[in-house]
């Protein structure tokens, strides 16, 4: 099974500032048959199911603003809030789809600070 | 709009059996393969379960190999989760996902997500 392992488990970001959470999986989500890497973001809000953000490690899914992104390839990947607002509080999970079973990460909190 | 509703969660016994539902609507049901995911009180997501469109692909997660079994019938546009021989590390919200992806179990993230059902095992 591929281990996927987030960092940090939380941080307090002030708001209007950067916030970056990086996802490391235990083995390639690289395809390189469509060299797509198979890695996806959620958030979830208190109270609410995870929210699709990010999906082929870099494509933002429609509705999502732009100060999210989502980058990396292979075993390393980074989403990153570009200016903090206060509705992105919330736990972000990192998922690869590569192999079964699909795994998450832990989960990373981000508060205000 | 797609929805999923899930159903079915509630207080059981260790050893009992539970069966949950979900109701898909505002897409075509059996063009995508469809997952369970849980999460236990304050933890992280789990994936617990998934078949592909015609139901032909399925696997499910270590932790509930042989008791808890995944189905779908197309026609009523449902998927279910039949759990059996609960356990206490069973108890949690659980999820129902649309995947994008039609025949594999991978290969596609999940776009939407119902609000879950919470199954609590306790004696």
């Amino acid at each position: 099974d591929i281990v996927m392992t987030q960092s940090p488990d939380s941080l307090a970001v002030s708001l209007g500032e950067r916030a970056t959470i990086n996802c490391k999986s235990s083995q390639s989500v690289l395809y390189s048959s469509n060299n797509k890497n198979y890695l996806s973001w959620y958030q979830q809000k208190p109270g609410q199911p995870p929210k699709l953000l990010i999906y082929w490690a870099s494509t933002r899914e429609s509705g999502v603003p732009d100060r999210f992104s989502g980058s990396g390839s292979g075993t390393d990947f980074t989403l990153t809030i570009s200016s903090l607002q206060a509705e992105d509080v919330a736990v972000y999970y990192c998922h690869q789809y590569y192999s079964t079973p699909p795994k998450f990460g832990q989960g990373t909190k981000v508060e205000i600070k | 709009e797609v929805q999923l509703v899930e159903s079915g969660g509630g207080l059981v016994q260790p050893g009992r059996s539970l069966r949950l539902s979900c109701a898909a609507s505002g897409f075509n049901f059996d063009d995508f393969a469809m997952h369970w995911v849980r999460q236990a009180p304050g933890k992280g997501l789990e994936w617990v379960a998934g078949l592909s469109w015609n139901s032909a692909s399925i696997a499910y997660a270590d932790s509930v190999k042989g008791r808890f079994t995944i189905s779908r019938d197309n026609a009523e546009n449902s998927l279910y989760l039949q759990m059996n021989s609960l356990r206490a590390e069973d108890m949690a919200l659980y999820y129902c996902a649309k995947s994008v992806v039609k025949a594999a179990i991978n290969k596609g993230y999940f776009d939407y997500w119902g609000q879950g059902t919470l199954v609590t095992v306790s004696s």
